[in-house]
């Protein structure tokens, strides 16, 4: 059974960079038409989707994080990573690493959530 | 960005109803809509793809419907751990984007 396990700081200063990571584990990053993306949800709010990468290092960013935000993929690690600079109070938010059906671009398979709270 | 619009935001319903809920997005999106349904503190849950498939072991009282602009999605028969928050997302195009939630509540 596939599983996703998010880690990284909870807390974050204003102005400094998030760093998020994701570890794949029951299957392989390099699994061909599988898309793994990051989505948030602020506190008692709805999802932004944030952005997809393959396992190639293509990727796909939410226009409106994509000047501050790096998604990044280790293959030898089973591992994909999430970086959004210069963040605010209101990047605060649960941030969730999932990965995409087969065909398409719904998530099927989703981590706990790492709570990520910005403040100084 | 296709904007994806639910509605009701909440909605209240009693167990044994057989609830709707409505997802509407700006420009047509052929099928390529999802229903996820998300319950406190847990991760969302995949229900429905392209618009009316269901999910491997999802029970069958769940249902969806629609394509170009305007989705369903239906709760034939209540059962208690289907109080939740619904979530409709596009996936026809980037930016990815979801509706803004229906809260099923217990009346």
């Amino acid at each position: 059974q596939l599983q996703l396990q998010g880690s990284g700081p909870g807390l974050v200063k204003p102005s400094e960079t998030l760093s998020l990571t994701c570890t794949v584990s029951g299957g392989s990053i390099t699994s061909s038409g599988y898309y793994w993306g990051w989505i948030r949800q602020p506190p008692g709010k709805g999802l932004e989707w944030i952005g997809n990468i393959y396992y190639t290092g293509s990727t796909y960013y939410n226009p409106s994080l994509k000047s501050r935000l790096t998604i990044s993929v280790d293959t030898s690690k089973n591992q994909f990573s999430l970086k959004l600079s210069s963040v605010t109070a209101a990047d605060t938010a649960l941030y969730y690493c999932a990965r995409t059906m087969g065909s398409g671009s719904l998530f099927v398979y989703w981590g706990q959530g790492t709570l990520v709270t910005v403040s100084s | 960005a296709i904007q994806m619009t639910q509605s009701p935001s909440s909605l209240s319903a009693s167990v044994g109803d057989r609830v709707t809920i409505t997802c509407r997005a700006s420009q047509g999106i052929r099928n390529d809509l999802g229903w996820y349904q998300q319950k406190p503190g847990k991760a969302p849950k995949l229900l429905i793809y392209a618009a009316s498939s269901l999910q491997s072991g999802v029970p069958s009282r769940f249902s969806g419907s629609g394509s170009g602009t305007d989705f369903t999605l239906t709760i034939s028969s209540l059962q208690p751990e289907d109080f939740a928050t619904y979530y409709c997302q596009q996936d026809y195009n980037y930016p990815f984007t979801f509706g803004q939630g229906t809260k099923l509540e217990i009346k």
